[in-house]
């Protein structure tokens, strides 16, 4: 089984503070991405990575950096984390393959910010 | 990249089927159709995905006319473990440029 794992299922911080999501997968997967969901506004892309130490913005980027150090693993940052940031995180990966387009997703951040 | 469309909900009852469309009119040769189901505090799960026709698996069943620009997601017999949302996207994965879009989904609730 394909398997993708979030640091922390659940995570509080204080304003300015600098976060560190993690996400590490188990398949050798080349595609790696970050979403936050909202209610009533689905998933938005943050950002992703084809492969290792390449990354390209989503539809929001904007107050995050993403890391890809090793093909595994795919870090986004908050560099300065806002009241506006506070949301669910969902990391996912891939193969692109052609004609097989499924994304494996890992089990979610909560992150408050206060 | 193909924007799709789709009901912000639906309702129905244990036992029915329920058929969910999205439209795509701008869907492009080689772009295919993959839909997503999500429960809460999950991430989304893959459900099926197609070109053209009909597909069917062991969860769902995708419907394709021939113009490609709208396809509906056929669940059979319902229950109310398929009180969800789903989503439904377009692309093309060919070359790893494919940029996946989830968009609002439906919310599809099941009923006793």
């Amino acid at each position: 089984d394909v398997k993708v794992t979030q640091s922390s299922r659940y995570l509080v911080k204080r304003t300015g503070e600098k976060v560190f999501l993690e996400c590490v997968q188990d398949m050798d997967h080349e595609n790696m991405f970050w979403y936050r969901q909202d209610p009533g506004l689905g998933l938005r892309l943050i950002y992703f990575s084809y492969d290792v130490k390449m990354k390209e913005k989503g539809d929001i980027p904007e107050g995050y950096s993403v890391s890809r150090e090793k093909k595994e693993r795919f870090s986004l940052i908050l560099e300065s984390a806002s009241t506006n940031q506070t949301s669910m995180y969902l990391c996912a990966s891939r193969i692109p393959t052609s004609g097989n387009h499924e994304q494996y997703f890992g089990p979610g951040t909560r992150l408050t910010v206060t | 990249l193909a924007k799709t469309t789709q009901p912000i909900s639906m309702d129905s009852y244990e036992g029915q089927e329920v058929n969910i469309t999205c439209s795509h009119n701008n869907i492009a040769t080689n772009d295919y159709i993959t839909w997503y189901q999500q429960f809460p505090s999950q991430g989304p799960r893959f459900i099926i995905q197609g070109y053209k026709t009909k597909v069917t698996n062991e969860v769902a069943s995708l419907f394709i006319p021939a113009d490609r620009k709208s396809s509906t997601l056929s669940l059979p017999r319902v229950s109310l473990s398929d009180t969800a949302v789903y989503y439904c996207l377009v692309g093309d994965i060919t070359g790893g440029s494919y940029i996946p879009t989830f968009g609002r989904g439906t919310s599809l609730i099941v009923h006793p």
